[in-house]
């Protein structure tokens, strides 16, 4: 079965700092990877989704990720955080079946 | 853009009491899902809902619960004898396929069994 591992609970990064969240799946194929963040009492939003083709994918507010098959990693970055970025953060698997996996998530402060 | 809504945004019951959650998934989508996150943990499947029938479940998903389409908008979870630890975020997501669709996701139901 599909999993996920995000290994950092918690990062601190100044505002205008550059991110990386770590993500790490476990599959015997290609999955579907999905980062989703999460503010305080909402639901999840989708902030961008791997399937095929280019390895690098843009996402929504200036996130991107890197899908490497070797390192079996899918880890979400930005170049310049922003105050509002604070949330929580949750890599997702989905291995063509109708269930998503999730991350235990990565919850990211930001300090000014 | 279309939105997964979900009702009440909190419940209270009492420990034993029945709960039904409601969905209206986005309306062209035919994949509906539901998620549960307890306080300060990941988000975990619940179960998967296609075609009027279940066609995934968690361990999670024991017998205390069950899922339900009853008219073309509504998508709802019910527990039929809550709980303490059934006091959870329950996230209703829908797509538009499986697995390369990304889920969209409303805002939670807050339960709380007292």
């Amino acid at each position: 079965a599909q999993s996920v591992t995000q290994p950092d609970i918690h990062i601190t990064v100044s505002e205008g700092a550059s991110l990386e969240l770590r993500c790490n799946y476990s599959y015997g194929a290609t999955p579907y990877l999905f980062w989703y963040v999460q503010s305080p009492g909402q639901g999840l939003q989708l902030l961008l989704k791997y399937f095929s083709g280019d390895t690098l994918v843009q996402g929504i507010k200036g996130f991107e990720a890197e899908f490497k098959r070797s390192q079996s990693s899918f880890n979400l970055r930005k170049p310049s955080v922003h105050w509002s970025d604070a949330a929580e953060y949750f890599c997702a698997v989905a291995a063509g079946g109708n269930d998503m996996r999730f991350g235990a998530g990565t919850r990211l402060t930001v300090k000014p | 853009e279309p939105e997964v809504t979900q009702t009440p945004s909190h419940q209270v019951t009492q420990m034993g009491q029945e709960v039904i959650l409601r969905c209206v998934p986005i309306s062209n989508h035919l994949y509906f899902y539901w998620y549960r996150q307890i306080l300060g943990q990941k988000v975990e499947f619940l179960v998967s809902f296609y075609n009027n029938e279940i066609s995934e479940k968690s361990e999670i998903f024991d017998d205390q619960f069950s899922v339900e389409r009853p008219d073309g908008s509504n998508f709802t979870l019910k527990i039929r004898s809550t709980k303490l630890e059934d006091s959870a975020m329950y996230f209703c997501a829908s797509s538009g396929a499986a697995g390369n669709q990304p889920q969209h996701f409303g805002d939670g139901t807050r339960l709380s069994i007292l």
